[in-house]
């Protein structure tokens, strides 16, 4: 079984510019969603994709994007940097019902730095 | 809207010792909670999953309980040893909602 895989591990950007991580979700899983740790602080929901379709959204602007493609990997996009969105990106995946929410399972993280 | 806390913030033991973590959550309308390890700057590990039904699930040494009604739980690690240290979260799913909660931690430390 293939778990959450994310890429890249880390990256450097500057303020201003846009950036594009992405996620493979744990094999047989159809849902993703994505969540932004800052340091010290609990991981807070940006949003989720189910079956291509962004099902339902965080606190965040819509400088936060995303995408979620037929074979179930998703792409999250953040558009004109700020220094606060540096943070360790979360990934995770699970497996949507429709009648209750299913487990989720996390990947590594993509660490962003913003200068 | 759902407010997840977790005390104490850190916490350290000798190897060997029982302990309890703690988590609360100000809407008790919950489908389910889960319990989570993160290691310092990696992802999340699921360690345990409370279905809104159930009152506690156990793993190995670990042991979680739900009071729903009360807006707790707690993880109990049995026999602590030092391969525990890490920050461990909480997190909820709400009715109405598709997104977990979550708590801002509990650093562990296991002193050998």
């Amino acid at each position: 079984e293939t778990g959450v895989t994310q890429s890249p591990t880390h990256l450097i950007k500057t303020r201003g510019q846009q950036v594009t991580l992405r996620c493979s979700s744990q094999s047989g899983h159809n849902t993703v969603s994505w969540y932004q740790q800052a340091l010290g602080q609990g991981p807070q929901f940006i949003f989720q994709y189910y079956r291509e379709e962004e099902n339902g959204r965080g606190n965040f602007p819509p400088r936060f994007s995303g995408l979620q493609f037929p074979n179930y990997s998703s792409e999250l996009n953040v558009n004109a940097l700020e220094l606060d969105d540096s943070a360790l990106y979360l990934c995770a995946s699970s497996l949507e019902s429709g009648l209750n929410t299913g487990e989720l399972f996390f990947g590594e993280g993509s660490r962003l730095t913003v200068l | 809207k759902q407010e997840v806390t977790q005390i104490p913030a850190a916490l350290s033991v000798p190897e060997g010792e029982n302990l309890v973590l703690n988590c609360s959550f100000t809407d008790s309308a919950i489908y389910n909670l889960q319990w989570f390890r993160q290691d310092p700057g990696k992802g999340l590990t699921s360690l345990l999953l409370i279905q809104s039904s159930q009152r506690e699930q156990t793993s190995g040494r670990l042991n979680a309980s739900l009071d729903k009604s009360s807006g707790r739980s707690t993880l109990y690690i049995a026999a602590s040893q030092p391969g525990d240290s890490a920050t461990y979260l909480c997190a909820v799913t709400t009715g109405g909602a598709n997104n977990l909660f979550f708590g801002t931690g509990t650093r562990l430390t296991v002193i050998p």
